[in-house]
């Protein structure tokens, strides 16, 4: 089984929000990922995990807060976003942070108003 | 700098011609070349990874190739169900990030 699921598929949050995106994989995988995708763009990279601590920070606002509780479990929190926020947000896992195929789940569709 | 171009940037088809789409890398030590295919609005789905020069995979109509400087992935009489985008990413040795291309679209017409 090479699933990651993400929930949920679609937000809608105002600039003033609190709201928070989930991402889980059950397939043994140590390292995941935080991807932002705008349309017609290749994903970009946010955030990189590694035997749940934070490895990788792509210079990103801190308007995202990511957060691994466990091996299986991505958060990524978000607060006070701006309209120019609005993407796909991708969720990836890894076998383990030196190399390997990276599988992907459906997203989530935010659109920030 | 780790580079990733991927051309063309889209591609029409008829059904059953074949072609190839490419990925020209430059990167300090390759540790693996990655094709995925992504229809809209959904994440990419992961297709191949090839490690050397030299290698190829298949699987149904699509083969990929990898030289030392490019890749190719080739599409055998394609359907209208292989129209998508396809991307690829290359990992350095040294660290473990994913440089994507910016993709080829693929549009197969009946």
């Amino acid at each position: 089984d090479t699933e990651v699921t993400q929930t949920p598929k679609h937000l809608v949050m105002g600039m003033t929000n609190k709201k928070s995106l989930k991402c889980e994989q059950h397939m043994g995988h140590r390292a995941m990922y935080w991807y932002k995708q705008k349309a017609k763009k290749p994903p970009e990279l946010m955030f990189v995990y590694s035997y749940e601590k934070l490895s990788i920070n792509e210079s990103v606002p801190s308007r995202f807060s990511p957060e691994c509780p466990n091996s299986s479990l991505l958060n990524l929190h978000l607060h006070a976003l701006q309209p120019e926020d609005s993407a796909l947000y991708l969720c990836a896992s890894s076998l383990g942070p030196g190399g390997g195929e990276q599988y992907f789940g459906p997203g989530t569709r935010l659109t920030v108003t | 700098e780790d580079q990733v171009t991927q051309s063309p940037e889209a591609l029409r088809l008829q059904e059953g011609e074949s072609s190839s789409l490419n990925c020209s890398y430059t990167v300090s030590g390759l540790r693996g070349l990655f094709w995925y295919r992504q229809d809209p609005g959904k994440g990419p789905e992961f297709l191949f990874t090839l490690y050397s020069a030299g290698e190829e995979k298949e699987k149904e109509r699509l083969k990929a190739t990898l030289t030392k400087k490019e890749s190719f992935l080739h599409i055998t009489a394609p359907k209208p169900e292989d129209s998508a985008t396809y991307l690829c990413a290359v990992q350095a040795r040294t660290g473990n990030q994913f440089y994507f291309g910016t993709g080829t679209s693929l549009t197969v017409i009946p």
